[in-house]
């Protein structure tokens, strides 16, 4: 099956401080990608999708200057979450679309999980 | 896109058959049923999916009968390491997955 991947797989930032999450398709040609989050003992949050070469939509409630999108080739996606705060500790996930091969299918990353401190 | 109703949690006994039912009554025509399994601080994983009948892979079956109201997963003789949530989905072609609360199994020894 396909693979996605994301980097880092955890990381600890001092508030206030930016960290970028990359999330890459390593087998397939990805045109679309979604970003998710996930807190303790709760089900994943779909945050944004992610559609190369174009802006990213945004959920109701999901701000599109805190969670910046890049998705600038058809294999890599990135989350910046910018001037973080503890709040924003959660475990983020994404997900990619392989639309030559089934486009019912989604693949997910490892997550990524994020601490402020 | 339809949503989904699945039991909060189930408990099982190691070397037992789940069956996790999901029902979908509102599912589209051209909807399929999709479960993934999530482990604790891992993405989900991809189990099956389907459109109507049964189908079965080296992991799970999974039965749906004629309306597609409601789906069966089945997890043939679980073992410890089965123990997850499960979610099932009915995701329309290529939009973004809607993640319900799902199914959290425990599996006892």
């Amino acid at each position: 099956g396909a693979v996605v991947s994301q980097h880092p797989s955890r990381v600890i930032c001092k508030s206030g401080t930016s960290v970028k999450i990359e999330c890459r398709s390593l087998d397939f040609q990805a045109t679309t990608m979604f970003w998710y989050r996930q807190f303790p003992k709760q089900s994943l949050m779909l945050m944004a999708t992610s559609n190369e070469g174009s802006k990213a939509t945004y959920e109701q409630g999901v701000e599109k200057d805190k969670f910046l999108i890049n998705h600038a080739s058809l294999t890599l996606s990135t989350l910046t979450v910018t001037s973080a705060h503890p709040e924003d500790s959660s475990f983020y996930i994404c997900s990619a679309l392989d639309r030559e091969w089934d486009p019912n299918e989604q693949y997910f990353g490892p997550g990524t999980r994020l601490t402020v401190t | 896109l339809a949503k989904t109703t699945q039991p909060i949690s189930m408990d099982s006994y190691e070397g037992q058959e789940v069956n996790i039912t999901c029902s979908h009554n509102n599912i589209a025509t051209n909807d399929y049923i999709t479960w993934y399994q999530q482990f604790p601080s891992q993405g989900p994983r991809f189990i099956i999916q389907g459109y109507k009948t049964k189908v079965t892979n080296e992991v799970a079956s999974l039965f749906i009968p004629a309306d597609r109201k409601s789906s069966t997963l089945s997890l043939p003789r679980v073992s410890l390491s089965d123990t997850a949530v499960y979610y099932c989905l009915a995701p329309s072609g290529n939009t973004p997955l809607v993640f319900g609360k799902g199914t959290r199994l425990s599996v006892i020894a």
